[in-house]
C-alpha cells in the first residue's frame, strides 16, 4: 500500500480481555517494527521483523505480549489478559531493508478499563 | 540508564528564533543518528539522518553529531509556527532496534 496502515485506530477493552492489533506495512518493505508510545513519551521498542523472522523481541514487556508476521507482510500484535498499564498508543513502522528511515502508521490507541 | 536521554522541554520560542534540541547517548557503538518530527496525533516522520560525527545541513535545519562526547543536536534557524511539533532523536546500529529519545515539544509563537 501507499503507507503503513494500522487497525483498529482505537480500541477500548476491559481488563483481562485479549486484544489483537494489526499492521499492514508498505508493500516493498522487508522490516517491520512495533513500538509502544505513552502520552508525552518517545516510542519504546517492542519487537521487529525482517520478513517473517523475528530477530529481536527483547522489548516485549511480558509474555502476555506476542507478535507475528507469518507471511512476511501483515503483522499482528496480541496482548493477552490486558491490564490497565497496557493502555498506550501502539505504533507500527516499516523500513526498506535495514535503513535508517522508518515509516510510521497512524497508530492504534488502546485503552484498558 | 536509558540508551538515549533527551531534554524533555517543552520549549516555547518566538517566530524567527534559533532553536537548539539536544540528546546524549551512552553506547559508543551507535553509528546512525536521526531526528524525527512528530506532529500532534500523527506518527513520527524522518527529518534528518546523519552517519558518524559531523554536521549535516538541510535548509533551515542542521544536525550535529559529536561521537566523542556522545552528544547530538538539531538546530532550527528562522523558526516558523509550522515547526511546532515534538522532535525525537533516534539512534540505530545496523541490524538492531532503533532507540528513540523521549521527545522535546516545541511551540513557535507567531
Amino acid at each position: 500500500g501507499a503507507g503503513v496502515s494500522q487497525s483498529p485506530r482505537y480500541k477500548v477493552t476491559k481488563r483481562g480481555q485479549d486484544v489483537t492489533l494489526r499492521c499492514d506495512p508498505i508493500s516493498s518493505h522487508a522490516t517491520l517494527y512495533w513500538y509502544q508510545q505513552a502520552l508525552g513519551q518517545g516510542p519504546e521498542f517492542l519487537t521487529y521483523f525482517n520478513y517473517e523472522a523475528q530477530p529481536d523481541k527483547s522489548g516485549l514487556p511480558s509474555d502476555r505480549f506476542s507478535a507475528e508476521r507469518p507471511e512476511g507482510s501483515i503483522s499482528t500484535l496480541t496482548i493477552q489478559r490486558t491490564e490497565q498499564r497496557d493502555s498506550a498508543m501502539y505504533r507500527c513502522a516499516s523500513s526498506r531493508d535495514l535503513t535508517g528511515e522508518l515509516f510510521f502508521g497512524e497508530g492504534s490507541r488502546l485503552t484498558v478499563l | 540508564q536509558k540508551e538515549v536521554e533527551q531534554d524533555p522541554g517543552p520549549l516555547s520560542v518566538p517566530e524567527g528564533a534559533i532553536v537548539s534540541l539536544n540528546c546524549t547517548y551512552s553506547n559508543s557503538a551507535f553509528q546512525y543518528f536521526m531526528w524525527y518530527r512528530q506532529y500532534s496525533r500523527k506518527g513520527p516522520e524522518l527529518l534528518m539522518y546523519t552517519y558518524s560525527s559531523g554536521n549535516k545541513e538541510d535548509g533551515r535545519f542542521t544536525a550535529q553529531v559529536d561521537k566523542s562526547s556522545k552528544y547530538i543536536s538539531l538546530f532550527i534557524r528562522d523558526s516558523q509556527p509550522s515547526d511546532s511539533a515534538t522532535y525525537l532523536c533516534a539512534l540505530w546500529n545496523t541490524g538492531n532496534q532503533f532507540y528513540f529519545g523521549t521527545g522535546t515539544s516545541l511551540t513557535v509563537i507567531p
